[in-house]
């Protein structure tokens, strides 16, 4: 079975440019939750989403947003970057929702904002 | 300020004895606990979990007790290996939260051979 997959793996933006990463869980997981991990806070909850709907929401602002397809594949947008947004962006996926003890991460997304 | 507290940013152990690692929450409503295990350049792997309603969970090497009056929990790995070298998140939720999940800062454990 294919574990969950993030793309781009590196990515450079600059500030007041916008970025979006991708994530795609593992087959027949309908949950796609979102974590940015930084060396001071540690990993940060996001988001989840479920079948398409996002059932929750960490304590970010409302440049982070996201979205799910149909096929459980999930996006992550952030818009007009700033320095801090500089951090490894993990996804994971599981079954259930909310399923943090079966939740199967990804390698991540390392976004650096120059 | 932060939830679940990780005071130990590293934490260094010979083979073979036993790694204790810490975690301190602050937030009374946490009921449900996890331990995640990160290598470099993979995602966090889960590795235990408790309820409020047990004081210790064993499973293999891996036990994790808490201290529900100390708000304090502690993973505990016996006899440590060399590659249990990784950084350890422990991560905490309550149910009426929606299951949303804090995660502390990481101890790194270096296990020396």
């Amino acid at each position: 079975k294919a574990g969950v997959t993030q793309t781009p793996r590196y990515l450079i933006k600059t500030r007041g440019q916008q970025v979006t990463l991708s994530c795609s869980p593992i087959s027949g997981h309908r949950s796609v939750s979102w974590y940015q991990q930084t060396p001071g806070q540690g990993l940060q909850f996001l988001f989840e989403y479920f079948s398409e709907t996002q059932r929750n929401k960490g304590n970010f602002p409302g440049r982070f947003s996201g979205r799910q397809f149909s096929n459980s594949r999930s996006e992550m947008n952030v818009s007009t970057l700033e320095l801090g947004d500089s951090a490894l962006y993990l996804c994971a996926s599981s079954f259930r929702a909310g399923g943090a003890d079966e939740q199967y991460f990804g390698p991540g997304t390392r976004l650096t904002v120059t | 300020d932060q939830q679940v507290k990780q005071n130990s940013p590293s934490l260094s152990v010979q083979e073979g004895r036993i790694s204790i690692l810490n975690c301190d929450y602050t937030n009374s409503m946490f009921d449900y606990f996890l331990w995640y295990k990160k290598y470099p350049a993979e995602g966090p792997t889960f590795l235990i979990s408790i309820s409020s309603i047990k004081d210790k969970n064993e499973d293999g090497r891996f036990t994790v007790f808490l201290n529900k009056s100390a708000k304090h929990l502690s993973l505990h790995i016996v006899p440590s290996q060399p590659g249990d070298s990784a950084v350890y998140f422990c991560a905490a939720s309550a149910a009426n939260y929606g299951q949303n999940f804090v995660f502390g800062p990481g101890t790194r454990l270096s296990v020396l051979p």
